[in-house]
């Protein structure tokens, strides 16, 4: 089964620290989307990939996140500085230009201390 | 700009039985979809099920089916026949719309299914 994947699936790391995540999407999907999900609460999104290009991100996403697509392939997702406000489950989801489903990776979740 | 509603925090069923989870929308787009994902305790969201809002009839894929009410802005999930491994969240979603397609979700629903 070649669906999402995401690495790592947790992390604990302590406030100060710079973290970054992997998401490798469905081979064929050239649209790749990540989220952020608090407890209680449905996943929201935070940046958009199309192929390489990031073409939006939202206000959720601070100065202190970048998101990388070299190559259109997997992506990845830096947080510097980290918060305890950060702690959260990262989701990372795909999806082809002629399909309106978009499908998640495992998630990440990130517990800061 | 797009809203989802849902107003059932938790909901229990016994096994065997069917439920139906509720969901409410607000869009001003013409045409728009919606969207039910499952997340289990594990936290992958598992898609289920997609409506189109022009589509004629309403969804269905194996025990799922959604119970698309235009008028009222609904699309109810409802779960035929519930197992055991039915119990999880239940998140309704929907496209912000333009180009991104980014989804925007309710709260979600808890689904205890009991033996």
């Amino acid at each position: 089964d070649t669906g999402v994947s995401q690495d790592p699936r947790h992390k604990i790391t302590k406030r100060g620290q710079n973290v970054t995540f992997r998401c490798d999407p469905i081979s064929e999907h050239n649209r790749l989307y990540w989220y952020r999900q608090t407890l209680g609460q449905g996943p929201e999104f935070l940046t958009y990939f199309q192929n390489e290009a990031q073409l939006e991100k939202s206000r959720l996403l601070s100065d202190r996140f970048s998101a990388e697509r070299p190559k259109g392939s997997f992506s990845t997702l830096e947080i510097q500085r980290t918060e305890q406000g950060d702690s959260a489950m990262y989701l990372c989801a795909s999806r082809r230009d002629t399909d309106y489903e978009q499908y998640f990776g495992p998630g990440t979740r990130l517990t800061v201390t | 700009a797009q809203k989802i509603t849902q107003t059932q925090p938790g909901m229990f069923v016994q096994e065997k039985e069917a439920v139906t989870l509720d969901c409410t929308y607000d869009t001003s787009d013409p045409s728009y979809g919606l969207f039910w994902y499952k997340q289990p305790s594990s936290g992958e969201m598992i898609f289920l099920i997609y409506q189109g809002s022009y589509d004629q009839q309403n969804a269905t894929e194996g025990r799922y089916s959604l119970n698309f009410q235009k008028a009222r802005k609904s699309a109810n999930l409802v779960i035929s026949a519930s197992q055991l491994g039915d119990s999880a969240m239940y998140f309704c979603a929907m496209p912000r719309g333009g180009a991104t397609n980014k989804l925007i979700f309710g709260t979600g629903t808890l689904l205890a299914v009991q033996p």
